[in-house]
């Protein structure tokens, strides 16, 4: 499977603890760009990155977020501390220098209790 | 502030009918417009993408811009029960980085 892949596909987490996204870009493209979907909301931009750069940070929550996309390995979305209104489906998203064709993976689902 | 608009629905068609979803941008610098397919609890699918004004064909679907009008839209002719999904409207801005997206339009084919 040469798509975008994402990891868990659904994570629980207690108020108060960490969340880890993870996600390996399609084969070939190196930008990645993480949005959220709010239940009932629009597809919302977080953040974008290139391998050990992030490039535009502007969807990002200014606490408790944070984004990486280390040179080996997957990037990784990370909620410190996640509260209820984090609970949502993050997806991540890649392309080839062709910025503006996006490809997305299946999200994870976050559910915070 | 960028905003891209689409009535939310539901769209209701039959089977074998044309359905027409719309879009409407607030940015004129906007460049490249796409639509995404996203079925329930899944990950939106690119379908279609236009960049310059006119129409574009790829088999039942046809992207129409107009960026005088700052209006997009996408007709599916033929529509089938497994055309019933949420169409997504996203723009991108030339020297930007993301996709800004419309909340979509849910489209329901009747049998």
């Amino acid at each position: 499977n040469a798509g975008v892949m994402q990891n868990p596909r659904h994570l629980v987490r207690r108020r108060g603890q960490e969340a880890r996204l993870r996600c390996s870009p399609m084969k070939g493209h190196s930008h990645v760009y993480w949005y959220r979907q709010l239940p009932e909301e629009g597809l919302k931009f977080m953040v974008y990155l290139q391998k050990e750069n992030i490039i535009d940070e502007s969807g990002m929550p200014k606490e408790r977020f944070s984004a990486e996309f280390p040179k080996e390995g997957p990037s990784i979305l990370r909620i410190q501390q996640v509260v209820r209104g984090d609970s949502a489906a993050y997806f991540c998203a890649s392309s080839s220098g062709r910025l503006y064709e996006q490809y997305f993976g299946p999200g994870t689902r976050l559910t915070v209790t | 502030q960028k905003e891209v608009e689409q009535n939310s629905g539901p769209l209701s068609v039959p089977e074998g009918a044309i359905a027409s979803l719309n879009c409407t941008y607030s940015d004129r610098v906007s460049q490249s417009f796409f639509w995404y397919r996203q079925y329930s609890g899944k990950s939106p699918e690119l379908i279609m993408s236009i960049y310059s004004n006119g129409d574009k064909e790829d088999g039942r679907f046809t992207a129409q811009l107009n960026k005088a009008s700052q209006y997009v839209s996408l007709l599916i002719r033929d529509s089938q029960p497994s055309d019933s999904a949420t169409y997504l409207c996203a723009v991108f801005e030339a020297g930007s980085y993301q996709l800004t997206f419309g909340k979509g339009t849910k489209l329901s084919v009747i049998p």
